[in-house]
């Protein structure tokens, strides 16, 4: 089993819907949880830190599930500037090789 | 600066041939990540340091791949003898912490073994 999973999508998704895509991890013992944005093989930029009560930073909301394993975001009133491959990343413990990534998914948003 | 500095945007070598990257990390960051982006969007951790100290090298294919942080230079990657599978992004990454809320990426080298 992989250490993060995503679906890598695409998601082709209407301007203003909403949408909300979720990863798993393996490491139970992991500490803290990102959203990272990736634009067409530029280098990825934090979009937001995930905690347990959930973080919301204007449209974006992201939500941990320790129990379950998984983290979730949502967009909402999604802007063709949206589109971008978010790559869930997990910092399993600190640990000398810092963050664990999944693959990404793939976010296209139509005019 | 307030930016991890990447150089050069662009590398092509020929197989076998040696690439050197670099990185200058935000001044007052004690990490420094090296990691290694393939067509797949997965990224695979290579090397990290703790200031010029090697943190975790376990990433590293360490007979051909080495890589350094020097005090007052900038951090480099160097592959001898390259192979046409290293072709990939090379993204170097520092923070204040290991603890991975403030990792701030450089733009990355696209390397291209022909």
């Amino acid at each position: 089993r992989k250490e993060v999973e995503q679906d890598p999508g695409p998601f082709n998704v209407p301007e203003g819907a909403t949408v909300a895509f979720n990863c798993t991890y393996s490491n139970s013992a992991s500490q803290s949880f990102f959203w990272y944005r990736q634009d067409c093989r530029k280098e990825p930029k934090l979009l937001m830190s995930v905690y347990s009560s959930g973080n919301e930073d204007g449209r974006f909301t992201a939500q941990l599930n320790r129990a379950s394993q998984y983290i979730s975001l949502l967009i909402r009133d999604s802007k063709l500037s949206d589109s971008a491959t978010y790559l869930c990343v997990v910092n399993p413990g600190g640990g000398a090789d810092g963050l664990t990534f999944g693959k990404g998914t793939h976010l296209i948003i139509q005019p | 600066g307030e930016e991890v500095a990447q150089t050069p945007k662009h590398l092509v070598r020929g197989e076998g041939q040696k690439a050197k990257l670099y990185c200058a990390p935000i001044k007052g960051h004690s990490y420094v990540f090296w990691y290694q982006q393939v067509l797949k969007n997965e990224f695979k951790f290579l090397i990290s340091f703790q200031n010029e100290n090697v943190f975790d090298e376990t990433g590293m294919p360490k007979e051909r791949f080495s890589a350094k942080c020097l005090p007052n230079s900038p951090c480099s990657l160097e592959i001898q003898a390259t192979k046409l599978e290293d072709s990939a992004v090379y993204f170097c990454a520092s923070s204040q912490s290991i603890a991975g809320n403030g990792y701030t990426f450089g733009s990355g080298t696209r390397l291209t073994v022909v």
